[in-house]
């Protein structure tokens, strides 16, 4: 089992490009997850996707999309981005919706816009 | 609203103990606690739910006071393993949604 896998690692991006970030589980999870890191800091949840088909914002959805395109992917979508998103993003999964669950994280995306 | 953990950094030396504190100004259903090394993403520890018992393995445990919205993170003896930043979550109502504090780093020397 890969677990949660993230694709890119790495991305340098230039102010007002798009982008999307791509997340899989292999767990059969129901609930998937986008957080982002900034130094020093705590995770922040961006969106999230309790089961498939459903999405809802989470703290800090501004500026962000998600797509929860089966039970297994969940990509994150800047459209426009600007230097406030320069982040390390990682995308989590847990069980059933509904009961709290331990969350397991991918090995996160390092992401600097200039 | 996010938790708030304290201290904000603690220094050890190996064998010594620590506790990690995590508190809330709402009502909790369930706290969680995470290990996330430098470079690395977190790692699940623990969770402890509302009306549960204390939970732990090996040499780190944890306690949840419902009435006061707090937990406590146990770290007994402590090995240069555990060096790392500690992070509780918490969700206010039996869903998955966590709010995660600032974190606490853990830095455990020979």
């Amino acid at each position: 089992n890969a677990g949660v896998t993230q694709t890119p690692k790495f991305q340098v991006l230039k102010t007002g490009q798009s982008m999307t970030l791509q997340c899989a589980q292999d767990m059969n999870h129901n609930s998937m997850y986008w957080y982002r890191q900034d130094p020093g800091m705590g995770l922040r949840l961006i969106y999230y996707s309790a089961s498939e088909g459903t999405t809802d914002k989470g703290e800090v959805p501004n500026g962000y999309n998600v797509s929860r395109l089966n039970k297994r992917e969940f990509s994150l979508r800047l459209e426009s981005a600007a230097p406030s998103q320069t982040s390390v993003y990682f995308c989590a999964s847990s069980g059933l919706a509904g009961i709290s669950y331990e969350q397991y994280f991918g090995p996160g995306t390092r992401l600097t816009v200039t | 609203q996010q938790p708030v953990q304290s201290p904000q950094a603690v220094i050890l030396r190996e064998g010594e103990d620590a506790v990690i504190n995590c508190s809330s100004s709402k009502a909790l259903y369930s706290v969680h606690w995470y290990r996330q090394k430098h470079g690395e993403a977190p790692v699940f520890l623990m969770i402890l739910l509302k009306g549960g018992e204390q939970k732990g393995h090996d040499k780190i445990s944890a306690s949840f006071n419902e009435k006061k919205q707090q937990s406590s993170l146990y770290l007994t003896a402590s090995q240069l393993s555990y060096s790392g930043t500690y992070f509780c979550g918490t969700d206010g109502y039996s869903g998955s949604r966590l709010t995660f504090g600032e974190g606490t780093q853990l830095t455990v020397n020979p």
